[in-house]
C-alpha cells in the first residue's frame, strides 16, 4: 500500500540551529500539507500546496519557517533558527486532489525536540 | 469561526464494552465532519467521514458516527471495544471547497482488559 514518507523520524537540535524535514507524498497526489502537532493538541495546518503552488500558508511563521515543493512532488519544511517552542511533531499529508476534503493520507511524522 | 470541541480528553473503557467519544461542532453552514485515529508514534488515519449524505456513517474497524444537526454533534461509537482501539481520536471539521481541516484537541481512548 502506498504511503507518505517522511524523514527524519526524530530530530534533536539546539535552539538557533537550522532544521529541515522532508516529505514524499503518495504518487499522483496533487495536494500536500504540512501540519504541526504540539503534545496534547490537535494538528494545526502550517502550509498547503496544490502541485507546486502554495494555497494556504496563513499559519506559517514566515520569519523562521519556509516550505517548498519545487517540482510539485516532494516537499521540504525548514526552520531557521529553531526555538524552544518549535518542539512538536511535524506531520505531512497528501490527498488526490483539491475538493476531496478529509481524505488525507498522513505520514508517520517527524518529531522535533529543541534544547 | 468554525471549530470542533471534543468534550473528553480521556475516555477509559473495558474490553468488550461500548465506546462513546463525543464531539460538537460550530459552523455557520453544514460542515463536512471526520474522525481520525492516531496510534502511538504513527500518522493519522481516516476512520470515517460525513459529507451531507446519510447521517449515520459507518467507518473502519466497527466504528460509526451519527450527525445530529439539532444537537450540532458528531459522536463516535463502537459497540464493543478491543484492545487495539487504544489510541488518540480526533474529530475534524472540513471545508469541502478548499480542503481546509480544523482538528479538535483529541480524545485518548484507554482500553483495559
Amino acid at each position: 500500500e502506498a504511503e507518505v514518507a517522511q524523514s527524519p523520524r526524530y530530530k534533536i537540535t539546539e535552539k538557533s540551529q537550522a532544521v529541515a524535514f522532508w516529505c514524499d507524498p503518495i504518487s499522483g497526489h496533487a495536494t500536500l500539507y504540512w501540519y504541526r502537532q504540539i503534545l496534547g493538541q490537535g494538528p494545526e495546518l502550517l502550509v498547503q500546496f496544490q502541485d507546486e503552488s502554495v494555497v494556504d500558508d496563513s499559519q506559517l511563521p514566515k520569519d523562521r519557517f519556509s516550505a517548498e515543493r519545487l517540482k510539485g512532488v516532494d516537499s521540504t519544511l525548514k526552520i531557521q533558527p529553531a526555538e524552544l517552542g518549535d518542539s512538536a511533531m511535524y506531520l505531512c499529508a497528501s490527498s488526490l486532489r483539491q475538493g476531496k476534503a478529509g481524505e488525507l493520507f498522513f505520514g508517520e511524522g517527524s518529531r522535533l525536540t529543541v534544547l | 469561526a468554525q471549530s470542533v470541541t471534543q468534550l473528553d480528553s480521556h475516555v477509559s473503557v473495558s474490553e468488550g464494552t461500548p465506546v462513546l467519544l463525543r464531539c460538537n461542532y460550530s459552523s455557520s453552514y453544514s460542515p463536512s465532519l471526520f474522525w481520525y485515529v492516531q496510534h502511538p508514534n504513527k500518522g493519522l488515519q481516516l476512520l470515517l467521514k460525513y459529507t451531507s449524505a446519510a447521517t449515520l456513517v459507518k467507518g473502519i474497524n466497527g466504528f460509526e458516527a451519527e450527525f445530529k444537526k439539532s444537537e450540532t454533534s458528531f459522536h463516535l461509537t463502537k459497540p464493543s471495544a478491543h484492545m487495539s482501539d487504544a489510541a488518540e481520536y480526533f474529530c475534524v471539521w472540513g471545508n469541502t471547497g478548499f480542503q481546509k481541516l480544523v482538528f479538535g484537541t483529541g480524545t485518548r481512548l484507554l482500553v483495559s482488559p
